[in-house]
């Protein structure tokens, strides 16, 4: 069964760069039909997409957050991460990764991580 | 940029049916997907493709579309389905959320 773990820092402070990797288990991140994606839900609001990558290294990004994103993948130890630069308060959020579908009719998210939160405060 | 909308909450009595909509330009021509999130808990996909339902997800749950608008229907609705409900869609290579709709059973 296929388990996604995000793992990082808890705290960040303002205007420094927030952190995250997903490792992903029993699946390969290998694979041609399926993205690594992050979503973000801040304290009493919505799910917000944050981005999306493919195995060889393809990003799509939310407009909103597209300059402040940098995604990567690493095929050999089966993880994705996410960095977020120049974070403010409104940055604090549990951040999720998930599973994305990336073949036509297949775009929703199957899998999910259970989330972890990050807080931006000096 | 491509939205969704969402009415932000719908009450619903228990045994009762629960209908849930989701509207966006264009999205008859696209496809539309549902989750369910309960606080402290990651988002669980309950529709995709419409109107196709994972398996472990009950079978009272359902969706269907009708021109640009999405309907989660939840029959005979119990106190455990209590939660937010979020619509998806595909828009340009971009993911979209709606704003999400708390289902209330009172």
């Amino acid at each position: 069964q296929l388990q996604l773990q995000e793992s990082g820092p808890g705290l960040v402070k303002p205007s420094e760069t927030l952190s995250l990797t997903c490792t992903v288990s029993g699946g390969s991140i290998n694979s041609k039909s399926y993205y690594g994606a992050w979503v973000r839900q801040p304290p009493g609001k919505g799910l917000e997409w944050i981005g999306s990558i493919y195995y060889s290294g393809i990003t799509y990004f939310n407009p909103s957050l597209e300059s402040r994103i940098t995604m990567s993948v690493d095929k050999s130890k089966n993880q994705f991460s996410l960095r977020l630069s120049s974070v403010t308060a409104a940055d604090t959020a549990v951040y999720y990764c998930a599973r994305l579908g990336a073949t036509s009719g297949k775009y929703f998210f199957d899998s999910w991580g259970q989330g972890t939160l990050v807080t931006v405060s000096s | 940029s491509y939205e969704l909308t969402q009415l932000p909450s719908v009450s619903v009595s228990p045994g009762q049916a629960a209908s849930i909509t989701c509207s966006g330009d264009k999205l008859g021509e696209k496809l539309a997907c549902w989750y369910q999130k309960r606080p402290g808990q990651s988002p669980v996909l309950v529709i995709y493709q419409d109107d196709k339902r994972p398996s472990g997800i009950p079978e009272r749950f359902s969706g269907a579309k009708s021109g640009n608008t999405a309907t989660l229907t939840i029959s005979g609705t119990q106190a455990m389905d209590e939660a937010d409900y979020y619509c998806q869609a595909w828009d340009s290579s971009t993911v979209v959320f709606g704003g999400g709709t708390k289902l209330t059973v009172l």
